[in-house]
């Protein structure tokens, strides 16, 4: 059972142009969701993270919009610049709880391209 | 760089060997993590601790897998008697009590041949 599912698979974007990355989760006791960058050969970078008590939150280019009742997410990214080319992960968890509720679960990942 | 670290890198071995990779975490982040992952696919978990006790294992960490942490600080993954299914890449993440940010380590390549 994928409890986070992501889209696109792919997605190539001009320089300068808006990224958008879509989550949809399934478990609603996940509250706290994350976005991953990486890069070829390096391991996941905390990019930007919300929790289900507000709806937006940006970070300079980057920008999570949370819909709990239709329990998804997504990212964007503004300005695209071609060094934002990486793989980007959305996940999700709980944050209380014990046992494996710390754990992350993943989706299957995007793979952005910006064209310069 | 006081980041995760992990040793070594890559790996290469043949079918049937026995493998063993160390995460370093961040100095004082009492919460460690394994995650593997394979090519196309998002981080799966596969084990956690806090401090030196393993609290949670998934189904994929077969009987062939094993994880130490002692005394909280470094932790080890062995792999026994290895399978072509078990190249991937196998990731390290630790936190510090509630922050919630898992900082994950470059990871190591395993390739059974």
């Amino acid at each position: 059972q994928q409890q986070v599912k992501q889209s696109p698979q792919s997605l190539i974007v001009q320089k300068g142009g808006i990224s958008i990355i879509n989550c949809a989760y399934e478990n609603t006791a996940f509250d706290y969701f994350p976005w991953y960058q990486q890069f070829p050969g390096k391991g996941p970078a905390l990019l930007i993270a919300i929790r289900p008590d507000v709806s937006e939150k940006k970070e300079g280019r980057f920008t999570i919009s949370f819909n709990k009742s239709a329990k998804q997410f997504s990212l964007h990214i503004m300005d695209s610049q071609p060094g934002d080319s990486a793989t980007y992960f959305c996940a999700a968890r709980r944050r209380r709880g014990g046992g494996s509720n710390y754990k992350l679960t993943f989706g299957k990942g995007t793979l952005l391209t910006v064209n310069p | 760089d006081t980041g995760v670290s992990q040793d070594p890198r890559h790996k290469i071995t043949k079918r049937g060997q026995n493998v063993t990779f160390r995460c370093d975490p961040i100095s004082e982040h009492n919460r460690l993590y394994w995650y593997r992952q394979t090519l196309g696919q998002g981080p799966e978990f596969l084990t956690y601790f806090q401090n030196e006790a393993q609290l949670e294992k998934s189904r994929l960490l077969s009987d062939r897998f094993s994880a130490e942490r002692p005394k909280g600080s470094f932790s080890t993954l062995e792999i026994q008697r290895t399978e072509q299914g078990d190249s991937a890449m196998y990731l390290c993440a630790s936190e510090y009590g509630f922050t919630d940010t898992q900082y994950f380590g470059p990871g190591t390549r395993l390739t059974v041949l």
